[in-house]
């Protein structure tokens, strides 16, 4: 079973709009990272953040935590046409020291140009 | 190309047939990560190695499934007398134990298993 669910599972936005996804998880983690997935391609990391971190930036990524609800964002902002992928969140679960990742189960961006 | 290598990209198999997938890590990384992914999903995870030791494996890997690291570098996932439940696209992943504090997974393309 996966760990993470995202909201929304799908999301259509004009060109320069931001576009905003959550994550909910269940179990206490040590970080939490977002992935992009083009079609039918591997998985690329965008962001790691620690579960004593609440917010982080990578250029027109903003990446928020909030372990009291369990929960994340992700938002784009001024979104591109490149953007338009699938992007899952994915929490560690540290329960023998294996350090795996459960994912959700992804929000499909599509932005339109 | 300094990245995680997977071979083959494709696999097409009629049912009952062997098939063996390749992943060559990172060449610093200890750890490898083999997960499955069907259509609409996120990847599963499936098994873990740190060098070459199996740590972990998911119920998910069922008899038919078995993976090697035998010398802590490349992983081979194989599986046995597939069905057609088996079609998936199978990804592995590797991380570095320098980088343990993140645990920061780099994935391959993937191996898109096709049974028929």
């Amino acid at each position: 079973s996966q760990q993470g669910e995202e909201d929304p599972q799908a999301l259509s936005i004009q060109e320069g709009e931001n576009a905003t996804m959550n994550c909910s998880y269940k179990t206490s983690i040590n970080n939490l990272q977002w992935y992009r997935q083009n079609s039918g391609r591997g998985l690329v990391h965008l962001i790691l953040i620690r579960s004593n971190e609440r917010e982080k930036h990578s250029g027109r990524l903003r990446v928020t935590l909030d372990t009291s609800k369990k929960s994340s964002s992700l938002l784009i902002t001024a979104s591109r046409a490149a953007d338009t992928a699938s992007y899952f969140c994915a929490t560690d679960w540290d329960t023998s020291g294996t350090y795996k990742y459960i994912f959700g189960t992804g929000t499909r961006l599509k932005v339109l140009a | 190309d300094t990245g995680v290598s997977q071979n083959p990209r494709h696999k097409i198999t009629k049912r009952g047939q062997n098939v063996t997938f390749r992943c060559d890590p990172i060449s610093e990384h200890n750890r490898l990560y083999w997960y499955r992914q069907t259509l609409g999903q996120g990847p599963e995870f499936l098994t873990y190695f740190q060098n070459e030791a199996q740590l972990e494996k998911s119920r998910l890997l069922s008899d038919r499934f078995s993976a090697e690291r035998p010398k802590g570098s490349f992983s081979t996932l194989e599986i046995q007398r597939t069905e057609q439940g088996d079609s998936a696209m199978y990804l592995c992943a590797s991380s570095s134990k320098t980088r343990q504090a993140n645990n920061e997974q780099f994935f391959g393309p993937g191996t898109r298993l096709t049974v028929l």
